[in-house]
């Protein structure tokens, strides 16, 4: 079964510092790997895909890395909108489990 | 603009049926592979149910298989799950997602609807 572990739980970040989030796979998942964004009330909203293409009208201040099982997701200068839930998320076989994180909560120190 | 929207919730009792439907629109849904993700209140979210966008390929997540049952009409443009034998974990806001990718094995989810919540009680 995959696991995919998100760390921390809850981030405190001040506005305009950087903020890096992390996410391992418990078995290699190639480059198979999405991050989303969840604000309250809201519906997830994707910003990253293949590990690190940032998805159609997202900000560059979002970038993704990693490959295998060790992802990141760093938000180079956090805006107050930035605030949020984050949950990465592997999609590496098809028709298992397309696995999310527990997500990590982005909260304003 | 591509849009889903998400219907059939609502309250049921533990063991009885309920069918959700996924209305879409802005894109050719026949290209494209569809899946449902429940989150429970204050919860994580959950992948449950795929197709691809032949139906050739369909996926279940355990806590769902054999109890749920995913669908596609691609003249309607909709895609459905039908849940049965349901249980106080299913109660979530259950959402409809689009595959980011054309025709694609396995991607991300580009596109999703506002949800639908279904609550279990009895």
């Amino acid at each position: 079964e995959m696991v995919m572990t998100q760390s921390p739980a809850t981030l405190s970040v001040s506005p305009g510092e950087r903020a890096t989030l992390s996410c391992r796979a418990s078995q290699s998942v190639s480059s198979n790997l999405a991050w989303y964004q969840q604000k309250p009330g809201q519906a997830p909203r994707l910003l990253i895909y293949g590990a690190s293409t940032r998805a159609t009208g997202i900000p560059a201040r979002f970038s993704g890395s990693g490959s295998g099982t060790e992802f990141s997701l760093t938000i180079s200068s956090l805006q107050s909108e930035d605030f949020a839930v984050y949950y990465c998320q592997q999609y590496n076989n098809w028709p298992s489990m397309y696995t999310f994180g527990r997500g990590t909560k982005l909260e304003i120190k | 603009e591509v849009q889903l929207v998400e219907s059939g919730g609502g309250l049921v009792q533990p063991g009885r049926s309920l069918r959700l439907s996924c209305a879409t629109s802005g894109f050719t849904f026949e290209d494209f592979g569809m899946h449902w993700v429940r989150q429970a209140p204050g919860k994580g979210l959950e992948w449950v149910s795929g197709i691809s966008w032949n139906s050739n390929n369909i996926g279940y997540a355990d806590s769902v298989k054999g109890r749920f049952t995913i669908s596609r009409d691609n003249a309607e443009n909709s895609v459905y799950l039908q849940m049965s034998s349901l249980r106080a974990e299913d109660t979530a806001l259950y959402y409809c997602a689009k595959d980011l990718s054309v025709a694609a094995p396995t991607t991300a989810f580009d596109i999703w609807g506002q949800g639908t919540m279904v609550t279990v009680s009895s």
